[in-house]
């Protein structure tokens, strides 16, 4: 049962570069979303989407973008990363019924120098 | 806009004991959903429990059970009998709104309590 998963798990960029961080669910799961989660703050919500060609912003988009190509996978790209894009990426997925909770990838940890 | 305030930030425990972990919400949309998740020091966030706000019964789940007070907003996590495994930081959530619409389970969640269990 692999879930909800991330890649990579550690990645370091220079001020400017861009990247994608990849994830991938094999539940068939519509809803995806990303977060971020920083010292002292919580977990905070990037974009979402609800289902393939469909996504929308959530808390905190800018200098990110998403889309949704196909049901199992949802791609976070920075588009030119900056330090305050330092911080831990987690990529979750569910069901859209009201009890079913976020399944969590084991994040990505992303340093922005 | 939803909130969700957790004022505790860190909480510490003897090994067998009781501890209730606080939450406390504000929204003003009478349908809306309540969780708990648990983030070990690996990492990965587990998901611990569920309260529905229309659910008449406080939600339980193995030692975990969440005192719903809706007139106080408040949804605070009982862990019973705790365990050194417990010790971590747990995090807060409500999901917003639009779900009704979207089917988005998008959650806000609190700053955390990091609980240590001392043996």
């Amino acid at each position: 049962n692999a879930g909800v998963t991330q890649t990579p798990k550690f990645q370091v960029l220079k001020t400017g570069q861009s990247m994608t961080l990849q994830c991938a669910q094999d539940m068939n799961h519509e809803y995806m979303s990303w977060y971020r989660q920083d010292p002292g703050m919580g977990l905070r919500l990037i974009h979402y989407s609800v289902g393939a060609g469909i996504t929308d912003q959530g808390e905190v988009p800018n200098g990110y973008n998403v889309s949704r190509s196909t049901t199992e996978d949802f791609p976070l790209r920075l588009l030119s990363a900056a330090p305050s894009q330092t911080s831990v990426y987690f990529c979750a997925s569910s069901w859209g019924t009201p009890g079913s909770a976020l399944h969590f990838g084991n994040g990505t940890r992303l340093t922005v120098t | 806009a939803q909130k969700i305030t957790q004022t505790q930030p860190g909480m510490f425990v003897q090994e067998k004991e009781a501890v209730t972990l606080d939450c406390t919400y504000d929204t003003s949309d009478p349908s809306y959903g309540l969780f708990w998740y648990k983030q070990p020091s690996s990492g990965e966030m587990i998901f611990l429990i569920y309260q529905g706000s229309y659910d008449q019964q406080n939600a339980t789940e193995g030692r975990y059970s969440l005192n719903f007070q809706k007139a106080r907003k408040s949804a605070n996590l009982v862990i019973s009998a705790s365990q050194l495994g417990d010790s971590a930081m747990y995090f807060c959530a409500m999901r917003e709104a639009v779900f009704l619409i979207q089917g988005a389970q998008k959650l806000v969640f609190g700053q955390g309590t990091r609980l240590t269990i001392n043996p």
